[in-house]
C-alpha cells in the first residue's frame, strides 16, 4: 500500500480542541476515512470525505482535506476522556486486480487529560 | 456495538492446532475482508473477497486459508501458525469492495496467541 504517516501520540486537557494530522501518498483517492480504535476493540468507523470537498463537519468532528498538499486533519471539539484512543486515518489504492484496497496510516494515540 | 461479529474473542493454539476464525455481518455487504493488527501498528491487509470470489491475497503465508461460503460469512482456517502470527484478526465488510465511498465496517477481532 501507499504511505500514509501520522504523528503518534496527541495529548490534550478535557474540554480543548484536538487537532490528528495525517499526509498521504496517492493522489488518486477518491476518499479518506478517519477511524477510531479503543484498547481491545476493533476499528470503528467515524467519518470520512469524499476527494472533492474541502471540509465536512459532523457534530464535534470537522475534517479539512489539502488535497494540493496531500494532507487531512481530524479536529476534535471540546475533547472528552471517552475520546481516548487510537485514531487512524486510511486512504484507498489501486491494486493490480483493479481493486481498490484501504491502507492505514500509523495511527495516533490521543490521550485526554482530566 | 458493531454490525460485524467475530468469534471467539480469544483464541490461544498451539503450532500443531488447526482452528478457524469466524466473521458474520447481515448489512447486504458484498465484499468481506480479513486485516491482521500486532500491538501498536496499523491494521494490514490478508485478503479480499469480493461476491464470494477471492480478490486479493496480500501474498500471505499458506498457513492462513480464507473461506467465504456465503455473502455474509468468512471464515480463516489456520494450520501450523508461528509464534509471531499472534495478533488481533480483524474482519471487516463494504458495499463494495473498498473505496468509491464504501466504507469498510470492522468487527471487534479475534486476538490470537499462538505458543
Amino acid at each position: 500500500g501507499e504511505d500514509v504517516e501520522q504523528s503518534l501520540f496527541l495529548s490534550v486537557r478535557e474540554g480543548d480542541s484536538s487537532v490528528i494530522n495525517c499526509t498521504y501518498t496517492d493522489s488518486s483517492s477518491t476518499y479518506l476515512y478517519w477511524y477510531k480504535q479503543e484498547p481491545g476493540a476493533g476499528l470503528q468507523l467515524l467519518t470520512y470525505i469524499f476527494s472533492n470537498m474541502d471540509m465536512k463537519q459532523d457534530q464535534r468532528l470537522t475534517v479539512l482535506l489539502n488535497k494540493k498538499d496531500k494532507h487531512l486533519s481530524l479536529r476534535i471539539a471540546d475533547t472528552q476522556t471517552g475520546d481516548s484512543a487510537i485514531y487512524f486515518c486510511a486512504e484507498t489504492f489501486l491494486l493490480d486486480t483493479g481493486r481498490r484496497a484501504l491502507t492505514f496510516g500509523s495511527g495516533t494515540r490521543l490521550q485526554v487529560q482530566p | 456495538d458493531t454490525e460485524v461479529t467475530q468469534t471467539p474473542k480469544h483464541l490461544v493454539m498451539g503450532m500443531t492446532n488447526k482452528k478457524s476464525l469466524k466473521c458474520e455481518q447481515h448489512m447486504g455487504h458484498r465484499a468481506m475482508y480479513w486485516y491482521k493488527q500486532k500491538a501498536k501498528k496499523p491494521p494490514e491487509l490478508m485478503f479480499v473477497y469480493s461476491y464470494e470470489k477471492l480478490s486479493i491475497n496480500e501474498s500471505v503465508p499458506s498457513r492462513f486459508s480464507p473461506e467465504c461460503p456465503n455473502s455474509s460469512l468468512l471464515n480463516l482456517h489456520l494450520h501450523a501458525l508461528q509464534p509471531e502470527d499472534s495478533a488481533l484478526y480483524l474482519c471487516a465488510s463494504s458495499q463494495v469492495s473498498s473505496g468509491g465511498g464504501s466504507p469498510l465496517h470492522f468487527g471487534n477481532g479475534t486476538r490470537l496467541t499462538v505458543t
